[in-house]
């Protein structure tokens, strides 16, 4: 079946900087991949998503790249701030149409 | 306000002893799903509900049941927890399925099971 795997697991970075984090997906039928964060006592939520015909998506400070020959997704925050402080999860839609989540990433900004 | 509400929010009971999670969501949504979160491993889906009276498994069903009465309620029901059950579980909807529509995810219960 779908395997999603995350890397990497935790992060931290510099308020400002830029952090990346990348999902590698087996099912190459797959052709929905979106991004959740999660902040602390809260449920996941969307923050941004990309589907397989384009290669690449950005909304502000955030940014979603696709490549589909080497079945990989990144996500990309710029200029980081404490408030994107949460763990982040990638998913992709599988042949079973189910959502397959990767194992997570606890991002840190620190001040 | 649009949102899927979960009771209880934190709950810890013994093996064995049968419980029910409920999830409510007031969007209208076709689609109700029940994850669990553990450690390492992401979100996994234990069932998930197409419409009133049509629902499946996911990838971890073993050791839960649910039901689909209403279009607006998807309780998740342990017969009988045990340890290994010890997770935080997250109720989701959406419009449509989940490449079509973006899910919306409920605050999350975390259990105990002793």
């Amino acid at each position: 079946g779908e395997n999603v795997e995350q890397h990497p697991s935790t992060l931290s970075v510099q308020e400002g900087d830029s952090a990346v984090i990348k999902c590698t997906y087996s099912d190459s039928a797959s052709n929905y991949f979106p991004w959740y964060k999660q902040e602390l006592g809260k449920g996941p939520q969307l923050i941004i998503d990309i589907r397989s015909n384009v290669g690449e998506k950005k909304d502000q400070r955030i940014a979603v790249t696709l490549n589909k020959t080497a079945k990989h997704f990144s996500l990309h925050i710029t200029e980081t701030q404490p408030e994107d402080s949460a763990v982040y999860f990638c998913a992709a839609i599988g042949d079973t149409g189910k959502l397959i989540f990767g194992q997570g990433t606890t991002l840190q900004v620190k001040p | 306000e649009a949102q899927v509400t979960q009771n209880p929010r934190y709950l810890i009971t013994v093996t064995g002893k049968k419980l029910t999670v409920t999830c409510s969501q007031n969007m209208n949504h076709e689609y109700m799903s029940w994850y669990r979160q553990d450690p390492g491993l992401g979100l996994r889906q234990i069932y998930y509900s197409m419409n009133v009276e049509v629902t499946d498994k996911g990838d971890v069903p073993e050791g839960y049941k649910v039901s689909r009465k209403e279009k607006r309620n998807f309780p998740l029901i342990l017969e009988s927890p045990s340890p290994n059950q010890t997770s935080l579980y997250f109720c989701a909807s959406q419009t449509g399925t989940p490449l079509t529509d973006t899910q919306y995810f409920g605050p999350g219960t975390r259990l105990t099971v002793l």
